[in-house]
């Protein structure tokens, strides 16, 4: 079965600076991969997605993603964070064969300050 | 505006308690799916349907029922309210089960606190 990791229960950045999330996938072939922004109080909202072609995928709000296969990763970045960034992120993973099923990592919370 | 309703958004049940937490969507997906969110475990899948009449298990669905006689509704059954059913819980649904074509879209979710 397919799992999801993300190392980083929260970060804390600066308005400006870059921001990079970590996400990495188990999963025997390649997987649909996904990264979801949740700001409170809200539903889960599609920032990106990669399933085959160029990896690196653009995404909404100017974030980015990067899949590397030797890695399992598939890291979000941002070169210049907002402040409404601020939020929760989840990185899922979903197979071919599951019906549209996703496995969800445990989310990255981020702070950012002024 | 098209979307996904959850309802109610906030529910303070006891324990032994019946609840049921309501999904609509007015895309007409076939695909849709109830989540629950706790810290520390990111969203976990309770239970999915590909279409209406057809519903299938998640990795967490002991204690919860579901049913989707419409296709546009799929309410989700906690028949005997436990402490640990306390959580977060979102319905998403999509158009197909190719997630390359049609990601996931979700409700706004359900508070819910089982006392």
């Amino acid at each position: 079965a397919q799992s999801v990791t993300q190392p980083d229960i929260h970060i804390t950045v600066s308005e400006g600076a870059s921001l990079e999330l970590r996400c990495n996938y188990s999963y025997g072939a390649t997987p649909y991969l996904f990264w979801y922004v949740q700001s409170p109080g809200q539903g889960l909202q599609l920032l990106l997605k990669y399933f085959s072609g160029d990896t690196l995928v653009q995404g909404i709000k100017g974030f980015e993603a990067e899949f590397k296969r030797s890695q399992s990763s598939f890291n979000l970045r941002k070169p210049s964070v907002h402040w409404s960034d601020a939020a929760e992120y989840f990185c899922a993973v979903g197979v071919i064969t599951s019906y549209g099923k996703l496995t969800f990592g445990q989310g990255t919370i981020l702070t950012v300050h002024p | 505006d098209a979307g996904i309703t959850q309802s109610p958004r906030y529910k303070i049940t006891e324990t032994g308690r019946q609840v049921t937490l309501m999904c609509h969507q007015t895309w007409s997906h076939s695909y849709m799916f109830w989540y629950r969110q706790d810290l520390g475990h990111g969203l976990r899948l309770i239970y999915y349907s590909a279409a209406a009449d057809i519903t299938d298990k998640g990795e967490v669905p002991d204690g919860y029922v579901v049913s989707r006689s419409k296709t546009e509704n799929f309410p989700l059954t906690l028949e005997s309210a436990t402490r640990s059913q306390t959580s977060v819980y979102f319905c998403a649904s999509s158009e197909e089960a190719n997630l390359g074509n049609q990601p996931q879209h979700f409700g706004d979710g359900t508070r819910l606190s089982i006392l």
